[in-house]
Parts: C-alpha cells; sequence; structure tokens
C-alpha cells in the first residue's frame, strides 16, 4: 500500500528555520518525483515545487523559489520542505504527495499534511 | 503566476448533473493535456479525481467526467450525491514557468 507520512505540527516563532518531512513507504520511492503543495488557512492550493528522489532534480513554482528548499534522501524514502527564516505568511497546511508519471503533474497519492503556525 | 479561474461556487440538487469550469490560457489549459481535478473535504488531503484531461483514476466513480475545449477544462459531476460536497480544484502544466499551477477552487453545494 502506498504511504505518505508527514512529521508531525509545528508551532514555530518568525525568523526561526523549520525543516518538516515526508516519508514515502509502499512503492519505489526514487521512481517518482515528489510534491509539495500549500493551503493557507481558509485558502486554495498552492504549487510550490517538485523533486525527484531518484537524482534530486529539483523544480520550483516561482512564487517559491527562493522562498524554501525542497530536497530528499533517497536512503530513507523521505522528502523535506525548509525554510531558513519562516514569517507569519508561512502559517499554512502544507501537504505532500506523489506525482503519478513523468509529465502529467497530477498527485496520486497525498500525505496527511503538516501545520505550520509561525506566530510571535 | 496567476491561477487558473474556476467558479466559487456551484450548486445542485441530488440527481442533478454540475459542471466545474476551469480557465487558463494556451500557455497552459489550452496549450497541453495535462489537466488534473481534485475533490477535497473539510479537513482533509486532495484527493485525485481526473487526470490528463478526462482520465478516471481506479476506484473513483464513473460519475465524475473530465472535457476540455480550447483553453477551458470542466469537471462534470452527474447524479450528484451529498457526497459530493467539497471543493474542486483543477490543475495544469503551465510553459509560461515550467511548473504547475492550481485553479481557485471551486465549493459545490448540494441542495
Amino acid at each position: 500500500e502506498v504511504q505518505l507520512v508527514q512529521s508531525g505540527a509545528e508551532v514555530k516563532k518568525p525568523g526561526e528555520s523549520l525543516k518538516i518531512s515526508c516519508k514515502g513507504s509502499g512503492y519505489s520511492f526514487t521512481s517518482y518525483w515528489i510534491g509539495w503543495v500549500r493551503q493557507m488557512p481558509g485558502k486554495g492550493l498552492e504549487w510550490m515545487g517538485i523533486i525527484y528522489p531518484g537524482d534530486s532534480d529539483t523544480r520550483y513554482s516561482p512564487s517559491f523559489q527562493g522562498q524554501v528548499t525542497i530536497s530528499a534522501d533517497k536512503s530513507i524514502s523521505t522528502a523535506y520542505l525548509q525554510w531558513s527564516s519562516l514569517k507569519a505568511s508561512d502559517t499554512a497546511m502544507y501537504y505532500c504527495a506523489r506525482q503519478r508519471g513523468d509529465f502529467g503533474g497530477d498527485f496520486d497519492y497525498w500525505g496527511q499534511g503538516t501545520l505550520v503556525t509561525v506566530s510571535s | 503566476q496567476s491561477a487558473l479561474t474556476q467558479p466559487a461556487s456551484v450548486s445542485g440538487s441530488p440527481g442533478q448533473s454540475i459542471t466545474i469550469s476551469c480557465t487558463g490560457t494556451s500557455s497552459d489549459v489550452g496549450g497541453y493535456n495535462y489537466v488534473s481535478w481534485y475533490q477535497q473535504h473539510p479537513g482533509k488531503a486532495p484527493k485525485l479525481m481526473i487526470y490528463d484531461v478526462s482520465n478516471r483514476p481506479s476506484g473513483v466513480s464513473n460519475r465524475f467526467s473530465g472535457s476540455k475545449s480550447g483553453n477551458t477544462a470542466s469537471l462534470t459531476i452527474s447524479g450528484l450525491q451529498a457526497e459530493d460536497e467539497a471543493d474542486y480544484y483543477c490543475s495544469s502544466y503551465t510553459s509560461s514557468s515550467t511548473s504547475y499551477v492550481f485553479g481557485t477552487g471551486t465549493k459545490v453545494t448540494v441542495l
């Protein structure tokens, strides 16, 4: 059974750093792109970027380029999303998801989400 | 990059059919057959309902169907049921940034 299990909720202060994780199981982790999606409170979905764990090829949305870093450790089947200096506007639910194919961009399996709250 | 445009809300009675539109440009929806649709119930992760414009993943009801004409994609839900009440999002590849973009989202209400 394909599963993506994300790390738990985080409460941070502005300016702090953070790295959240997404562990894949039940499939070949290195053969599928993993993406990250932001959902701010009461708002819609936003595509942040994707990574191919097989070779760490990474693509970012222009809206998130330079704001976050996506990485992966294929040895432990885990993808990461990290911030070096959080802002209050980073408060959101973050989902990781597996991209079904190489080109379609659709996500067929999703993690349960990680709620990040940034508040002083 | 701009989100694809969806109506904020669509409603229908049980048993009826409804259609949700997703309007983009020739750089995204109109230029590629990489449109997908997601259903999201409150407090839950999104669920893939349609990929590559009109394909249903295994396990998704055949009451859900997708199509595209020009720069607008559509999701049709036939035989509307109470469980279909949720938010729906489209997504497309966009060549303007060689990435992907979601739609603004549509709240479906079953009357």
